[in-house]
């Protein structure tokens, strides 16, 4: 079956750490998304990657970081800078990003809390 | 500045009614307008709207975008439990999709 996967579902940080979110797609899609999404509010872009080795800040970029090394891959570094890191991430991919309005397809989602 | 509001934040109903969620938006270079239902985990994609006046319905759901009055409903009849969850509107403009903040629907039984 073809999809978004992310992992893991649950994450806990501690102060201090840098986490990383796990996001891989066989859709042969090219573009591919971060979104954090907090309770009440709608989906924020966090970084968004079109091509391989490209990608480019959101609107909610500070202190996270992305890596776009293979098409099936967009992993999400939570990085200590993020202050306030707790929140619903989700990973999304669709064919190309919004030239032609497709939808995106997403993953279920990763929860990360901070202990 | 894009943006997409969506109204009400949030709605009670009672199994059997009928529902109207609105999506209105401001954005340059509309390419398209877009219903995902939100149930735990992953949107999961409803409609795509490109012409104004053109109804989309699949089942008990149907949506339709003005694009001179710049929004967009999404109508749900007979509504059944099942139907509680979150509905986003998310608008597709320069390379990008912004997305508003949802309707939180529950229904009662």
């Amino acid at each position: 079956d073809g999809g978004i996967t992310q992992s893991p579902k649950y994450l806990f940080r501690k102060e201090g750490q840098n986490v990383t979110l796990s996001c891989e797609q066989n859709l042969n899609h090219d573009a591919m998304y971060w979104y954090r999404q907090d309770p009440g509010q709608g989906l924020r872009l966090i970084y968004y990657s079109q091509i391989v080795n490209d990608f480019q800040k959101g609107d909610i970029a500070e202190g996270y970081s992305v890596s776009r090394e293979k098409k099936e891959s967009f992993p999400l570094t939570v990085t200590s800078a993020q202050k306030n890191p707790t929140a619903f991430y989700l990973c999304a991919s669709s064919i190309e990003v919004g030239r032609h309005g497709q939808p995106q397809h997403f993953g279920d989602g990763t929860r990360l809390s901070i202990l | 500045e894009d943006k997409v509001v969506q109204s009400p934040l949030s709605l009670v109903v009672h199994e059997g009614d009928t529902v109207t969620l609105n999506c209105s938006y401001e954005v340059t270079n509309f390419r398209s307008l877009l219903w995902y239902k939100q149930e735990k985990k992953a949107p999961t994609f409803l409609f795509m709207l490109t012409s104004s006046g053109i109804e989309k319905k699949s089942g008990r759901l149907s949506s339709i975008l003005d694009k001179k009055e710049l929004f967009s409903i999404l109508n749900i009849t007979a509504t059944q439990t099942g139907d509680s969850a979150v509905y986003l509107c998310a608008l597709t403009g320069t390379y990008k999709y912004i997305f508003g903040t949802g309707t939180r629907l529950k229904v009662l039984a």
